[in-house]
């Protein structure tokens, strides 16, 4: 089964602090993505990454950057928290072809006070 | 740009009962549809991945069909049971990476 781990399920953070945000999968999937989910507005992708180093801005990216140093970890950057990011964070993996699913990991929530 | 659309956004029905619920999307140029199950304060759960080239896949309970050209699928559940009760959500894949996901059905099956 595949497994896609978020390291914190839920977060606290101050204004204006750095955070990192971690995923990691273990079936060696080439691309990963990063969403948020909130209430009304459903998920918005932010970022995603389709190899090694590469990413693509989502829909969202404005206030965020992200980091894929090796293929089975994918770090979000809330550069400057600020408090309209509380929400839940949700990563996901995939391999690219057509016939295969894309699968998240259990979410953090983030609150930013 | 890819709309998709789920109706109704909520549905309550007694145990046992068949569960219908409906996606639309706007544009047919997709690779695939993909529905997912979603627990509260969770992540999501792949339930079915429907190829562009398929009418329909099915897993124990559950059935989804794709229509393309009319831009819908249906999610069915045979015999629901209260461990059915979560938010549903269909996602469509155009030709990128990046998947397109409806607002979701919440369902809550009454014991």
């Amino acid at each position: 089964d595949v497994k896609v781990t978020q390291s914190s399920r839920y977060l606290v953070k101050r204004t204006g602090e750095k955070v990192f945000l971690e995923c990691v999968q273990d079936m060696d999937h080439e691309n990963m993505f990063w969403y948020r989910q909130d209430p009304g507005l459903g998920l918005r992708l932010i970022y995603f990454s389709y190899d090694v180093k590469m990413k693509e801005k989502g829909d969202i990216p404005e206030g965020y950057s992200v980091s894929r140093e090796k293929k089975e970890r994918f770090s979000l950057i809330l550069e400057s928290a600020s408090t309209n990011q509380t929400s839940m964070y949700l990563c996901a993996s995939s391999s690219p072809w057509a016939n295969q699913p894309q699968h998240f990991g259990d979410g953090t929530r983030l609150s930013i006070l | 740009k890819q709309e998709v659309t789920q109706i109704p956004a909520a549905l309550s029905v007694p145990e046992g009962e068949n569960l219908v619920l409906n996606c639309s999307f706007t544009d047919s140029a997709i690779y695939n549809l993909q529905w997912f199950r979603q627990d509260p304060g969770k992540g999501l759960t792949s339930l079915l991945l429907i190829q562009s080239s398929q009418r329909e896949q099915t897993s124990g309970r559950l059935n989804a069909s794709l229509d393309k050209s009319s831009g819908r699928s249906t999610l069915y559940i045979a015999a629901s049971q209260p461990g059915d009760s979560a938010t549903y959500l269909c996602a469509v894949r155009p030709s990128d990476y990046k998947l397109s996901f409806g607002a979701g059905t919440t369902v809550t099956v009454r014991a």
